[in-house]
């Protein structure tokens, strides 16, 4: 159980598309997702927090106008990169979590998404 | 702030070998611990919780085990694999909104067959 389907897993394309970028709780309701964001070598890096039919929660430093998330059922969160850069190049991965009492449920990870902007 | 160390950063064993992965936190005010484990280009798989008032967690050969007193955390790998190569990371997760994770940069192991 707890599966987190991530889509796509890998994009390439040119500088100054949007990407959009797909999260998804097959087996659960996710009342929280995540997205973060991974450099070679480093820890993952937490872009934004998102509760089910709210405003995004964006960490200091994150454009939110350069990457919009919706999140708009308890299935599903979108992250889309707009008019996106080489230094938007990276490892985009999504975490979801069903939040049930007060032990708390761990986060279930997608796969990532691996994205080259040339 | 809450950080997270883990040590070591790289690990190599023959295979067979017992070994434990250390992860340490600074604010023992914490919810609860998890460890992860990834391999080079995926994503996360959750592998053990430690809720803050436990003291372990057993998972097959993997049991991790939690101190808040002393800020510690060790993930123990019983009779590893070359399979079990990958990094493994701690994360400990906050009190207060949300529950963030905050990460340990990972142990990277290698299991030699």
């Amino acid at each position: 159980g707890a599966v987190v389907s991530q889509h796509p897993s890998w994009v390439i394309c040119k500088s100054g598309t949007s990407v959009k970028i797909e999260c998804r709780s097959l087996d659960f309701q996710a009342t929280t997702m995540f997205w973060y964001r991974q450099f070679p070598k480093q820890s993952l890096m937490l872009m934004a927090t998102s509760n089910e039919g709210s405003k995004a929660t964006y960490e200091q430093g994150v454009e939110k106008d350069k990457f919009l998330i919706n999140h708009a059922s308890l299935t599903l969160s979108t992250l889309t990169v707009t008019s996106a850069h080489p230094e938007d190049s990276s490892f985009y991965i999504c975490s979801a979590r069903d939040w049930v009492g007060q032990g708390g449920q761990p986060q279930h990870f997608g796969d990532g998404t691996r994205l080259s902007i040339l | 702030k809450q950080e997270v160390t883990q040590i070591p950063a790289a690990l190599s064993v023959p295979e067979g070998e017992n070994l434990v992965l250390n992860c340490s936190f600074t604010d023992s005010a914490i919810y609860n611990l998890q460890w992860f484990r990834q391999d080079p280009g995926k994503g996360l798989t959750s592998l053990l919780l430690i809720q803050s008032s436990q003291r372990e967690q057993t998972s097959g050969r993997l049991n991790a085990s939690l101190d808040k007193s002393s800020g510690r955390s060790t993930l123990y790998i019983a009779a590893s694999q070359p399979g079990d190569s990958a990094t493994y990371l701690c994360a400990a997760i906050n009190a207060g909104n949300n529950r963030k994770l905050i990460w340990g940069l990972g142990t990277s192991l290698a299991v030699n067959p």
